[in-house]
């Protein structure tokens, strides 16, 4: 079985600092991972996916993921927030047949001007 | 949204009404899923489908049925609608040879009054 944890429901970050979402996985085979973003009335687009070939994984936007196997995490992070990263922001893990997708909550980025 | 089109957008519906979530695609794509998307709940996987003929279960089944019937559409039903089922509802592909990742098209907000 899969799941993942998004700590923190809302983030604020002032524009240009450091933006760090927080993700932990839970996976009884080896996971494939993802980061969703989601901007206000819309669907949601990925923004990049782990999967095994590399632990660090650069996406679109500036964004970044590095997968911890030891910490079972996948945070999120960008090194200078812009006000058009304000955002919903979802992980989510599948397993090794990809049928079954498992989000988690949602984490909310606000950027302060 | 990955060439996934969903209609209606907006649809509202009383309880006890019947109702049909189209989701259509014209990418060839074996692999169809809907998700309901509820506020801090992250979205949560209703049915899927990896081809013509076959449907299976995900998280939240129950209230809804599903069939696919051809390759281009996967319509959701909701048989009698009840207020718990008010929700956003996405309906998702995955392109063959994707590491699982998930397209989704843009959505259809749902109430039931």
């Amino acid at each position: 079985a899969q799941s993942v944890t998004q700590l923190g429901s809302h983030v604020s970050v002032s524009e240009g600092a450091l933006v760090l979402l927080r993700c932990n996985y839970s996976s009884s085979v080896p996971p494939y991972l993802f980061w969703y973003v989601q901007y206000p009335n819309q669907g949601l687009q990925l923004l990049l996916k782990y999967t095994s070939a590399a632990t660090l994984v650069k996406g679109i936007n500036g964004f970044e993921a590095e997968f911890k196997k030891s910490e079972t995490s996948f945070h999120l992070t960008k090194p200078s927030a812009h006000m058009s990263d304000a955002a919903e922001y979802f992980c989510a893990v599948s397993g090794d047949t990809g049928n079954q997708f498992y989000f988690g909550t949602g984490t909310s980025l606000t950027v302060i001007p | 949204n990955a060439g996934v089109t969903q209609t209606p957008k907006f649809q509202v519906l009383k309880t006890g009404q019947s109702m049909t979530l189209q989701c259509a695609q014209d990418m060839n794509h074996e692999y169809m899923s809907w998700y309901r998307q509820d506020p801090g709940m992250g979205l949560r996987l209703i049915h899927y489908s990896v081809g013509a003929g076959i449907t299976d279960q995900g998280e939240v089944p129950n209230g809804y049925n599903v069939s696919r019937s051809t390759t281009e559409d996967f319509p959701l039903r909701l048989l009698s609608a009840a207020p718990s089922q008010t929700s956003v509802y996405f309906c998702a592909i995955r392109p063959r040879g994707a590491y699982n990742e998930q397209f989704f098209g843009p959505g259809t907000r749902l109430t039931v009054l």
